[in-house]
C-alpha cells in the first residue's frame, strides 16, 4: 500500500542555518511520482516540486535541493541559508499508478519555524 | 481562472445544519480532487472527480458527505447534518489530467468550516 512518512513533526531553526525535512515513502509500483508542497500561515498549499521515479539527479532551485534515493525510499527536502518567510509546514506526496484509489496521498508534514 | 478558487472562505455553521462548498477548478483542469484537513493534521482525500468518470468516493468519511461536479467546471461539496468532527479545512485542488500520471495537482486556499 501507499504510505509517506515524515518522521520530524515540528523542527525549529535560526535564521540562516540549513535545515532537512525528511520524506520516506511506500509503493509497489516501479513508476511512481512525489511531490513537496509548502502550506503558508495563509493555508494554501504551494507545490514546490514533481519528481518521478526515474529521474534520480538531484535538483536545486535556489535554496531549496532535493535528494531522491531510490535504495532507502526517500525523498528529502533541504533549504540553505533559511530565512523566516519559511516557515511552513511543508508536505510530501506520493502519487502511483496501481496502488490504491487515493490519487495523492500525503504525509502528515513537518512544521518548520525559522526564528529571526 | 487563474488558480483554484473556493468559497466560501469561512463558514460557522450550527451543529445538524447543512453546508455546501463551493470550487472552481483551473480552467481546463479536467481532474478535480476534495481534500479535508483537520487543525494540525495532514491532508486527508475524499472524493476524485476525473471528466465524465464515475466519481472515486473511497475517501467520504460518511454518508453525510457527497459532492457533484458539472462536467469539467464547478464542483459542490455538500456536508448534511453537521457535526462538531466535521470542523476542518475542506481543501480543492484540480490538475489537468489525472495525478496518477503525475500531473500536478494545484490546491485552493480552502474553506474553513466551524461548527458549533
Amino acid at each position: 500500500a501507499q504510505k509517506v512518512t515524515q518522521a520530524q513533526t515540528e523542527i525549529s531553526v535560526v535564521e540562516k542555518e540549513d535545515v532537512t525535512l525528511d520524506c520516506v515513502y511506500e509503493t509497489r509500483d516501479t513508476t511512481y511520482y512525489l511531490f513537496w508542497y509548502k502550506q503558508p500561515p495563509s493555508g494554501e498549499l504551494v507545490f514546490l516540486i514533481r519528481r518521478n521515479s526515474f529521474d534520480e539527479q538531484n535538483e536545486i532551485s535556489g535554496r531549496y535541493s532535493w535528494n531522491f534515493q531510490k535504495s532507502t525510499s526517500s525523498f528529502n527536502f533541504t533549504i540553505t541559508a533559511s530565512q523566516v518567510v519559511d516557515s511552513a509546514v511543508y508536505f510530501c506526496a506520493l502519487s502511483d499508478l496501481n496502488s490504491g484509489n487515493t490519487p495523492l496521498v500525503f504525509g502528515k508534514g513537518t512544521r518548520l519555524s525559522v526564528i529571526a | 481562472g487563474a488558480g483554484v478558487s473556493q468559497s466560501p472562505s469561512n463558514k460557522v455553521t450550527e451543529k445538524g445544519k447543512d453546508v455546501e462548498l463551493r470550487c472552481d477548478p483551473i480552467s481546463g483542469h479536467t481532474a478535480l480532487y476534495w481534500y479535508r484537513q483537520r487543525l494540525g493534521q495532514g491532508l486527508e482525500f475524499l472524493i476524485y472527480f476525473q471528466g465524465n468518470s464515475a466519481p472515486d468516493k473511497s475517501g467520504l468519511p460518511s454518508d453525510r458527505f457527497s459532492a457533484e461536479r458539472t462536467g469539467e467546471s464547478v464542483s459542490t461539496l455538500t456536508i448534511q447534518r453537521t457535526q462538531q468532527e466535521d470542523s476542518a479545512v475542506y481543501l480543492c485542488a484540480s490538475s489537468q489530467l489525472a495525478a496518477r500520471s503525475g500531473n500536478t495537482i494545484y490546491f485552493g486556499e480552502g474553506s474553513w468550516l466551524t461548527v458549533v
